[in-house]
């Protein structure tokens, strides 16, 4: 079965520090997403992705956040400054279809920001 | 705003067991329905879609009122390896890419 694959599975880095988390998606999809969950909280949409640009983010997704496609393959979140509070699981998902919730989510990256 | 409400649980059955778990949904333009499950520090995966007319996948029901703005899942026959957290899940309206609002959960253990 095609896997969403996500690098590391789990990133140490200390506040103020850029990380860059990875994602392969699945390599037919078009469709891409990054999702988050803190411990012991529910999962949280961040952002949305299609055709090389942002389809919808959320509030969460601010300034310090990025994404990129940076070639056919791989689907990139970045945080720029870290901060504690952005200790969490971030998944990243990908659709065949968009918009039918069907998606495959990869096994996550923790992230501990300290 | 919540936009997702469930039950946190936790729910502890024996196997054979059937159990129920009940979600609201807040916002009236929701539009696509879906019980997810959650394993311990694992990924969101799909369990089941949830259809207006309801729907049936094997052990599982999935029951969704529009009217009443709630999904509900029903496990017959529980098994161990049924135990996880169970995730109601709605896409709203006007989303492009159909962003997914989650709740927060409902965790079941299934015990021998």
């Amino acid at each position: 079965e095609p896997e969403v694959t996500q690098t590391p599975s789990h990133q140490v880095t200390q506040m103020g520090q850029e990380v860059i988390l990875r994602c392969v998606p699945i390599s037919n999809h078009l469709y891409f997403y990054w999702y988050r969950q803190i411990l012991g909280q529910k999962v949280e949409f961040l952002v949305s992705f299609y055709n090389n640009e942002i389809s919808e983010k959320s509030e969460i997704f601010d300034d310090q956040f990025s994404v990129e496609r940076p070639d056919g393959s791989n689907f990139t979140l970045k945080i720029r400054s870290t901060k504690l509070e952005d200790s969490a699981m971030y998944f990243c998902a990908s659709s065949g279809t968009g918009g039918n919730g069907g998606y495959t989510f990869g096994s996550g990256t923790r992230l501990t920001v300290v | 705003r919540k936009e997702v409400e469930q039950d946190p649980g936790p729910f502890n059955v024996p196997e054979g067991a059937t159990v129920a778990f009940n979600c609201t949904y807040s916002n009236s333009a929701s539009q696509s329905f879906f019980w997810y499950r959650q394993d311990c520090r694992k990924e969101p995966k799909l369990l089941m879609s949830v259809y207006s007319s309801g729907n049936e996948d094997g052990r599982f029901t999935a029951q969704l009122n529009r009217a009443s703005q709630y999904i509900s899942l029903l496990i017959r026959d529980s098994k161990l390896s049924d135990s996880a957290t169970y995730l109601c899940v709605v896409i709203v309206g006007g989303s492009t890419l159909g962003r997914l609002y989650f709740g927060r959960g409902t965790q079941l253990t299934v015990w021998p």
